[in-house]
């Protein structure tokens, strides 16, 4: 079975500061894809990033970016200098390669104020 | 393209009453997907669509709950009889494809917010 932990339920921060969305994970498979997602206040659910079990480089997108680490089991997410608009409840997912069905961890409430 | 559609946006409706969501999935992807999202539960697997056909739907509370898949273009959820603990966010997501060569990032709709009184 798969399973997401994501420990942090709500963080809050002042603007430009940086924070970190820890993500551990539980599978039996050998290969497997990693989400995160964004869900505003609007609730609608944003894919932000996938990343596969083979490839464990670290990512960078803007202000955002990845730290995966298969040792311990971890993909966890950074944001940069944070902004107000970053304030979202944010989801760690994981799938096997098979399928497409994900496994949601329970969500970290960013909160960011000015 | 517009993106996974599903309608209504909210849905009020007695306890007892038949409910109906419905999802149009980005054209082109063959892989259709109900989650619904509760405070206590947090989002979870309904059922899994591969080319119409339901893969998995383990997820589905119970009888009560029922989701088809006419063509590639339309899905429905359906609830009858609807209970209040059913009140959620259900949403519909869409991927192109299945497997380790495929691109198989899930693409959300905006939800319908359920409430069952």
């Amino acid at each position: 079975a798969q399973k997401v932990t994501q420990a942090q339920t709500e963080i809050s921060v002042v603007e430009k500061e940086d924070v970190t969305l820890d993500c551990v994970y539980e599978t039996r498979d050998t290969t497997y894809y990693l989400f995160w997602y964004k869900q505003p206040p609007s609730g609608e659910l944003v894919f932000l990033i996938r990343r596969n079990s083979f490839d464990e480089q670290n990512e960078i997108s803007g202000r955002y970016s990845w730290n995966f680490q298969k040792s311990t089991s971890s993909f966890n997410f950074t944001i940069t200098a944070s902004q107000v608009v970053d304030s979202a409840v944010y989801f760690c997912a994981l799938s096997d390669m098979r399928y497409s069905t994900l496994t949601f961890g329970k969500g970290t409430m960013l909160l960011v104020s000015p | 393209d517009a993106g996974v559609i599903q309608s209504p946006r909210h849905e009020v409706t007695e306890m007892g009453q038949e409910v109906t969501l419905r999802c149009k999935p980005i054209s082109g992807h063959n892989s259709l997907f109900w989650y619904r999202q509760t405070m206590m539960r947090g989002l979870e697997l309904l059922i899994y669509f591969n080319n119409n056909v339901p893969i998995d739907d383990s997820g589905m509370p119970e009888d009560r709950f029922s989701a088809k898949m006419p063509n590639a273009s339309f899905s429905t959820l359906k609830i009858q009889p609807s209970e209040p603990r059913d009140s959620a966010v259900y949403f519909c997501a869409s991927s192109l494809g299945q497997g380790a060569n495929v691109d198989t990032e899930a693409f959300f709709g905006q939800g319908t917010r359920l409430t069952v009184v």
